[in-house]
């Protein structure tokens, strides 16, 4: 089976602007969580979607949102870009959502 | 709250031992993981073990479980330059998707 994608790989946005990130789990999970990774903070939960609802929420502002796809694939969307919103995006799939999590290469984003 | 506690760097030669530790707060969780970060790349999954295990073995990998004091080991065995990574500690609670991190451990094995 292939494994999490992630796309794009590298971004790089200016202050204010929006951007959208992707991401296609593995084949048959229909649970997709979304992680922020920062030097600062390490690596702290966005958002997990399950057959295209939002389940889980973290402790991130609402500029920060997500959604799924019918065919499981997910996006998330951060607008109105800020210096500190730099980081690597990561992205985890399982089959439904409570057992072993499979992350993707994630998505480095640097926002002058 | 929910909390996982790393030391931070760990230096080791090759053909050593490594163990890294690992301490969580959270009574309830009922998997625990070993995530691999190599520069530049996502995390790997390395191996994980239900909370009402006290050891999983897998090849050079060994994983300990202390519920009781709430602390997890990963023991590498063998150690190698190529597992010269971060090694990233995380709980999972019952029912819930969401994995709290531990900071990283930085491995650094040397030649």
């Amino acid at each position: 089976k292939a494994g999490v994608t992630q796309t794009p790989r590298y971004l790089i946005k200016t202050r204010g602007q929006q951007v959208t990130l992707s991401c296609s789990p593995i084949s048959g999970h229909r649970s997709v969580s979304w992680y922020q990774q920062t030097p600062g903070q390490g690596l702290q939960f966005l958002f997990e979607y399950f057959s295209e609802t939002q389940r889980n929420k973290g402790n991130f502002p609402g500029r920060f949102s997500g959604r799924q796809f019918s065919n499981s694939r997910s996006e998330m969307n951060v607008s109105t870009l800020e210096l500190g919103d730099s980081a690597l995006y990561l992205c985890a799939s399982s089959s439904q959502g409570s057992e072993t999590q499979y992350f993707g290469p994630g998505t480095r984003l640097l926002v002058l | 709250g929910e909390d996982v506690e790393q030391s931070l760097f760990l230096s080791v030669r090759e053909g050593d031992s490594s163990v890294i530790n690992c301490t969580y707060t959270d009574s309830s969780s009922t998997y625990l993981y070993w995530y691999k970060q190599e520069p530049g790349a996502g995390l790997q999954l390395l191996t994980y073990i239900f909370s009402n295990m006290d050891m999983k073995q897998d090849q050079r990998l060994t994983v300990l479980l202390n519920k009781k004091d709430k602390h997890l080991s990963l023991r590498i065995a063998d150690t190698q330059t190529g597992d010269s990574a971060i090694y990233f500690c995380a709980e999972q609670d019952s029912g819930y998707s969401t994995l709290t991190f531990g900071k990283g451990t930085m491995l650094l094995v040397s030649p």
